[in-house]
């Protein structure tokens, strides 16, 4: 089972430029979340998504957008790179939104932006 | 935003040791979560807790939910070197079903 996938793995951008990162789930689920990790902190919510079309912001969405065409794939956008994205980004889903949260993580995506 | 505060930061301990890590809120939580991350991975869920007072254990890892809803600490006994990477709490408050709070992690590190 591949679960949640990122890619890429790794990306090195300069200021000013664009990328997006992909998110792919096969277990059907329908919440997907984006989320940053930065040394001494936790995990940071960018944006979700509650199912195919929707998406939402989270904790720290500035600078990012995300969409959710397909109840498989959300894709995390930054249209104009800074150094203050640098950061892991992870993407999760989850089967169910209710008092629980039990969330499968991606392996992750080391961003740097010089 | 809720503020979740997870001790120790780090931990340096020899292998067969007992390890205690707690999260503390200033906020009530309605469930609490412990996550494991290995290096280059993504975090993997260890523990759900759901009801104050609520002690579950996962092998050699041990949770709880403290009574004021406030708190929850995460034991592992006699650890082994696999046991090393960082461990992060979670909590759920109600109304925001949408949205953990994560604490800030404790790197584990194990001695042999």
């Amino acid at each position: 089972n591949a679960g949640v996938t990122q890619t890429p793995k790794f990306r090195v951008l300069k200021t000013g430029q664009s990328m997006t990162l992909l998110c792919a789930q096969d277990m059907n689920h329908e919440y997907m979340y984006w989320y940053r990790q930065d040394p001494g902190m936790g995990l940071r919510l960018i944006h979700y998504s509650v199912g195919e079309g929707t998406t939402a912001k989270g904790e720290v969405p500035d600078g990012y957008n995300v969409s959710r065409l397909k109840k498989q794939n959300f894709l995390l956008g930054l249209e104009s790179a800074a150094p203050s994205q640098t950061s892991v980004y992870f993407c999760a889903s989850s089967y169910e939104l209710a008092t629980n949260e039990k969330l499968f993580f991606g392996s992750g995506t080391q961003l740097s932006v010089l | 935003g809720q503020q979740l505060n997870q001790s120790p930061q780090s931990m340096f301990i020899q292998e067969g040791e007992d390890v205690s890590m707690n999260c503390t809120s200033s906020s009530i939580f309605n469930t609490w979560l412990w996550y494991k991350q290995d290096p280059g991975e993504g975090p993997v869920l260890l523990i759900a807790l759901y009801k104050a007072g609520e002690l579950t254990s996962n092998g050699r890892l041990t949770a709880q939910f403290g009574i004021t809803r406030k708190d929850s600490f995460l034991n592992i006994s006699a650890s082994i070197p696999s046991d090393v990477g960082i461990y992060f709490c979670a909590g759920q408050t109600p109304g925001s079903a949408r949205q953990l709070t994560f604490g800030s992690g404790t790197q584990l590190t194990v001695l042999p």
